[in-house]
């Protein structure tokens, strides 16, 4: 596609459920980011994967968290036993290979843990 | 791990007026990148600076580098209304994740 697409936009969940948001890069991208941000508060870093590589998991937040990308493209970010804490922004990123080129953002998934 | 930091927090300015926010890094970077967030959502961005560039321009966007001070400053000439958004540096190494400050809240009353 055109741009970096998430889904679901919006998601509400109930404590302790899990949760899977889905992240489309930029097709050819081969660095994919999720980062965490809270309402009116800056961006956090989850994981970073880059190629073939091993990813960069140094940001996950607990256990409860992971992520995997399929194939080089699509990337799942998986929250099991969701708390009332996980609500926030999470937003995803890709770009191409080599340093200095522009990252692109998607909208975001809205969750919201009741 | 590298860390940008914006100053202020947030800003108030009369429309026509220019906005100037600061960022501050720890650490080495290749390049500096400034993002613009509206609403909440996702990030647009604005300018890149390289390591070895000094000062560059983009529109009614300025954008200097001091990697003596680490430190970078975004500009925003004749500010507009619609320039009212939360503005965030990043820090950027090859093969590493961007690292983002908690960024500016700029407002530009009509």
């Amino acid at each position: 596609g055109a741009g970096v697409s998430q889904s679901p936009s919006n998601k509400v969940t109930e404590k302790g459920k899990d949760v899977e948001l889905r992240c489309d890069p930029i097709s050819g991208h081969t660095a994919l980011y999720w980062y965490r941000q809270s309402l009116g508060q800056g961006l956090e870093f989850l994981i970073y994967f880059q190629g073939n590589s091993a990813p960069d998991k140094s940001g996950l937040p607990s256990d409860r968290f992971s992520a995997e990308r399929t194939g080089g493209s699509v990337s799942t970010l998986t929250i099991q036993r969701t708390q009332q804490e996980d609500s926030a922004v999470y937003l995803c990123a890709s770009r191409a290979s080599g340093a200095g080129n522009t990252i692109y953002f998607g909208e975001g998934s809205w969750l919201t843990v009741v | 791990s590298q860390q940008g930091e914006e100053d202020p927090q947030a800003l108030s300015i009369q429309e026509g007026e220019n906005a100037t926010m600061n960022c501050s890094y720890k650490t080495s970077i290749n390049n500096l990148q400034w993002y613009r967030q509206n609403s909440g959502r996702g990030l647009v961005h604005l300018i890149l600076i390289r390591s070895n560039e000094r000062e560059k321009h983009s529109g009614r966007l300025r954008v200097t580098l001091d990697t003596s001070k680490k430190s970078s400053s975004l500009l925003i000439t004749a500010s507009r209304a619609a320039d009212t958004a939360s503005y965030f540096c990043a820090t950027d190494q090859l093969n590493t994740p961007l690292v983002f400050g908690k960024g500016t809240r700029l407002s530009v009353i009509a």
